[in-house]
């Protein structure tokens, strides 16, 4: 089982340049969501979706969208990036049949904005 | 405003116990969370707490009292593979996670 892949795992932006990070999983999970981590602050959620078609604002979401086409997959885009988007990025899913919102998390993806 | 609060970092001896807490504000509570995350790697689920009490899985326990807004994560039985960050989670009556920065637990031989 591969839970949830998230592509790239590295990458170098220069401010203003654009792109997309990937995530997908194989659990069937309604749920997904992105999210940022940056040092000495907890999780902070920028966007997430209920099902395939829906996407919500979470609590950071200027400079980002999203899209979610297909159920399996969910793409965070940058379509200018700043040095403020210097940050690790986690994908996570979660089951609509799992009371307590468990939630699965990709490998992260680590993003650094010149 | 919604807080949680844990201590920044904390040491260990291998074999010893270790009890990090973990304190809450948030509008409403559908539910508190213990995750554990490696450096470098993806958070991983650990316990869910939604009762007051102590749930108890393994080496780790996990109790909440949700009329103090607190909880703590209990480490038994401390092995060099526990040295990890671990992160507290609320969620609120919106069902929205609200993220701790995470403990560093430093476990010396």
């Amino acid at each position: 089982n591969a839970g949830v892949t998230q592509t790239p795992k590295f990458r170098v932006l220069k401010t203003g340049q654009s792109m997309t990070l990937l995530c997908a999983q194989d659990m069937n999970h309604e749920y997904m969501y992105w999210y940022r981590q940056d040092p000495g602050m907890g999780l902070r959620l920028i966007h997430y979706s209920v099902g395939e078609g829906t996407t919500a604002k979470g609590e950071v979401p200027d400079g980002y969208n999203v899209s979610r086409l297909k159920k399996q997959n969910f793409l965070l885009g940058l379509e200018s990036a700043a040095p403020s988007q210097t940050s690790v990025y986690f994908c996570a899913s979660s089951s609509i049949l799992s009371g307590a919102n468990v939630l699965t998390f990709g490998a992260g993806s680590r993003l650094t904005v010149l | 405003g919604q807080n949680i609060d844990q201590p920044t970092e904390m040491t260990a001896t291998e074999g010893a116990i270790v009890q990090i807490n973990c304190t809450y504000q948030t509008s409403g509570f559908n539910g508190l969370f213990w995750y554990q995350q490696h450096a470098g790697e993806a958070p991983t689920f650990l316990s869910y707490n939604v009762l007051d009490g102590l749930e108890e899985k393994g080496r780790f326990s996990s109790f909440l009292s949700r009329s103090k807004g607190y909880s703590y994560l209990l480490l038994k039985e401390l092995q060099m593979k526990d040295s990890a960050s671990y992160l507290c989670a609320c969620m609120d009556s919106n069902y929205q996670l609200i993220w701790g920065a995470g403990t560093k637990l430093i476990i010396k031989p």
